[in-house]
């Protein structure tokens, strides 16, 4: 099955400034790569997602960024703020019509603190 | 809030004990998905339904199962319960595979 790694584990930046978080994934059949915010005590929240006809995809201060050739694709934060403090998850998956899949592999997470 | 409720929040019970998770998804989404997390293992897919039918398993115990109802609903039976249980079980729901996962609020699992 897939595999997917996410660097850093944390991650501590002031406010204002960028946060990147990375990860690999070694089933180059994936074509689904979405990211999540989970809260203290919440259930992750979609944020951005991206697939693989893409390279790059925007959402205000968010940007996720996609390397197939490398099987890799990575977060952008921009102008953190405090309220942005949460746990990141990426996560890939197949989603072809017909196939039985579309299940997320998690990877295990960042937690990002953006200090005032 | 992603429109997926899960019921109850919190479920506190012994080991060998049986419960009962509840998911209902966002309307007009046929699949449900549950996961469980936990600081061993972090998000870890179980069970997939599609309409009714089951679609996918992941590494869900056998004494766990699961199933979708007519009216979309779903619930998690997980049985004989362990120490090791005790997590977070979240549920997910899409209008079909192809598409955005919303996930549900979670249910905290304590076995004592």
């Amino acid at each position: 099955g897939e595999n997917v790694e996410q660097h850093p584990s944390t991650l501590s930046v002031q406010e204002g400034d960028s946060a990147v978080i990375k990860c690999t994934y070694s089933d180059s059949a994936s074509n689904y790569f979405p990211w999540y915010k989970q809260e203290l005590g919440k259930g992750p929240q979609l944020i951005i997602d991206i697939r693989s006809n893409v390279g790059e995809k925007k959402d205000q201060r968010i940007a996720v960024t996609l390397n197939k050739t490398a099987k890799h694709f990575s977060l952008h934060i921009t102008e953190t703020q405090p309220e942005d403090s949460a746990v990141y998850f990426c996560a890939a998956t197949q989603t072809d019509r017909g196939s039985t899949l579309g299940r997320l592999y998690f990877g295990r997470g960042t937690q990002l603190t953006v200090w005032p | 809030d992603s429109g997926v409720t899960q019921t109850p929040k919190h479920l506190i019970t012994a080991t060998g004990q049986r419960v009962t998770l509840r998911c209902s998804p966002r309307s007009g989404d046929l699949s449900v998905y549950w996961y469980q997390q936990s600081l061993d293992q972090g998000l870890q897919f179980l069970i997939q339904y599609y309409n009714g039918e089951e679609r996918a398993k992941g590494n869900i115990l056998e004494r766990f199962s699961a199933q979708q109802f007519p009216d979309l609903h779903s619930e998690l039976n997980l049985s004989s319960l362990e120490l090791g249980d005790s997590a977070l079980y979240f549920c997910a729901s899409s209008v079909d595979v192809l598409n955005e996962q919303f996930f549900g609020p979670g249910t905290r699992l304590t076995v004592l």
